[in-house]
């Protein structure tokens, strides 16, 4: 299993450009969510998961939008990057079963707003 | 202090019985968040209310908010004994948007 994968690893983007960071999980977890991470400070909640089809602001939302068609994925898109945006994004999945509420975090996204 | 406090500290139910659980708190808050942690585990995220937000559903997961009492109340329907584990409040204040501050957390015990 890969277990939670996050692409890209780094990414610089100029003010106003929009992309998508990649989350994909292997584990058939229905809790999904998106952290950053910026320095001094600890994880913020931006956006979560509870199943496909249904999703939920965080604490930090504003700038973010998020999706979740299936199971397995948990896009999230920055419509109009600014520096303020430039962090450590991380995606994490609930485990369940043996491993219940355990949560399994990806390696994180990179990000620059230049 | 900001932190927010639950009560009770500790609670045990017969499964299929309701929990409820409430956390106060003593300053104006910009959200409120629900966490729980298995013995032995990290945080895991469970349910965010704003401070617009007077209740909350998440599948088995009820959360009311009362800004003017300054509480909230994290009620359990239907419990499983794998809801055993220690459920904490969070809060982010009005006056600072980083840190979360959390509570010293309820102890839940869910009896087959």
């Amino acid at each position: 299993n890969a277990g939670v994968t996050q692409t890209p690893k780094f990414q610089v983007l100029k003010t106003g450009q929009s992309m998508t960071l990649q989350c994909a999980q292997d584990m058939n977890h229905e809790y999904m969510s998106w952290y950053r991470q910026d320095p001094g400070m600890g994880l913020r909640l931006i956006h979560y998961s509870v199943g496909a089809g249904i999703t939920d602001q965080g604490e930090v939302p504003n700038g973010y939008n998020v999706s979740r068609s299936t199971t397995e994925d948990f896009p999230l898109r920055l419509l109009s990057a600014a520096p303020s945006q430039t962090s450590v994004y991380f995606c994490a999945t609930t485990g369940q079963g043996s491993s219940h509420n355990e949560q399994f975090f990806g390696p994180g996204t990179r990000l620059t707003v230049l | 202090s900001q932190q927010g406090e639950e009560d009770p500290q500790a609670l045990s139910i017969q499964e299929g019985e309701n929990a409820t659980m409430n956390c106060s708190y003593k300053t104006s808050i910009n959200n409120l968040q629900w966490y729980r942690q298995n013995s032995g585990r990290g945080l895991v995220h469970l349910i965010l209310i704003r401070s617009n937000e007077r209740e909350k559903h998440s599948g088995r997961l009820r959360v009311t908010l009362d800004t003017s009492k300054k509480s909230s109340s994290l009620l359990i329907t239907a419990s499983r004994a794998a809801d055993t584990a220690s459920y904490f409040c969070a809060l982010i204040s009005s006056g600072s948007a980083r840190q979360l501050t959390f509570g010293s957390g309820t102890q839940l015990t869910v009896l087959p």
